[in-house]
């Protein structure tokens, strides 16, 4: 079965510290990995998009890196700051899904003062 | 407008009700999405529309949903009768193509609360 389990699910950190989310998968065959952002109350957006043979795109503070040998993929934020306090969402492809894309349940950050 | 929007923000509505959600998405995205969020879940994928096509309806969770996208444009979702269960937050994306190769555009979502 195709799933997105994220690690931890919250975190909470000191507004300037650096912190690392996780991502394992399942899905087969892969197509691509993102990481979204989602603000209480709003949509997700988008942060990175990494096919398989890229292992590594940073987006400002935000920096993804994905192993598809081992199905896992890592958001680093550095220097956080207090509107980086959001869920971060990993999402898979499955190559030739049309569309069915398959969403962990998130990380909650929470960047304290 | 530059985004995807959706309608109503929010909606409380009765058990056994029928309700109505609406989704514009970004003008020229051929791709429409919807998506459900439960209260500490995952998106669940519901239906997705190439044009105004709905190639894969096996996402809908039961009879009671359906969805429909006229002039490749405006998507509505209807919930018939509905449950307790039904409560979520209701999301649409957009996309120029098929979410597996382009990038999906989320709206703000619409909040359904059962009572």
């Amino acid at each position: 079965k195709n799933q997105v389990e994220q690690s931890p699910q919250s975190l909470i950190i000191l507004e300037g510290k650096n912190c690392t989310l996780q991502c394992n998968y399942t899905v087969s065959p892969f197509s691509n990995l993102r990481w979204y952002k989602q603000d209480t109350g709003r949509g997700p957006v988008s942060l990175t998009i990494m096919t398989f043979s890229e292992n590594t795109k940073s987006n400002g503070r935000y920096t993804a890196t994905l192993d598809a040998d081992t199905k896992q993929s890592s958001l680093h934020i550095t220097a956080s700051q207090l509107s980086d306090s959001a869920s971060y969402i990993c999402v898979v492809s499955e190559r030739g899904s049309q569309g069915n894309l398959i969403f962990g349940k998130g990380t909650k950050l929470s960047v304290k003062p | 407008g530059a985004g995807v929007s959706q309608s109503p923000s929010n909606k409380v509505t009765e058990k056994g009700k029928d309700v109505e959600l609406r989704c514009d998405p970004i003008s020229g995205h051929t791709a429409l999405y919807w998506y459900r969020q439960s209260l500490g879940q995952g998106l669940e994928f519901l239906i997705y529309f190439q044009g105004n096509s709905a190639p894969d309806k096996s996402g809908l969770p039961s009879d009671r949903f359906s969805a429909e996208r006229t002039g490749g444009s405006v998507s509505t979702l209807t919930i018939q009768r509905t449950q307790q269960e039904d409560s979520a937050v209701y999301l649409c994306a957009s996309s120029l193509g098929l979410a597996e190769y382009y990038e999906q555009y989320f709206g703000p979502g619409t909040r359904l609360t059962v009572t």
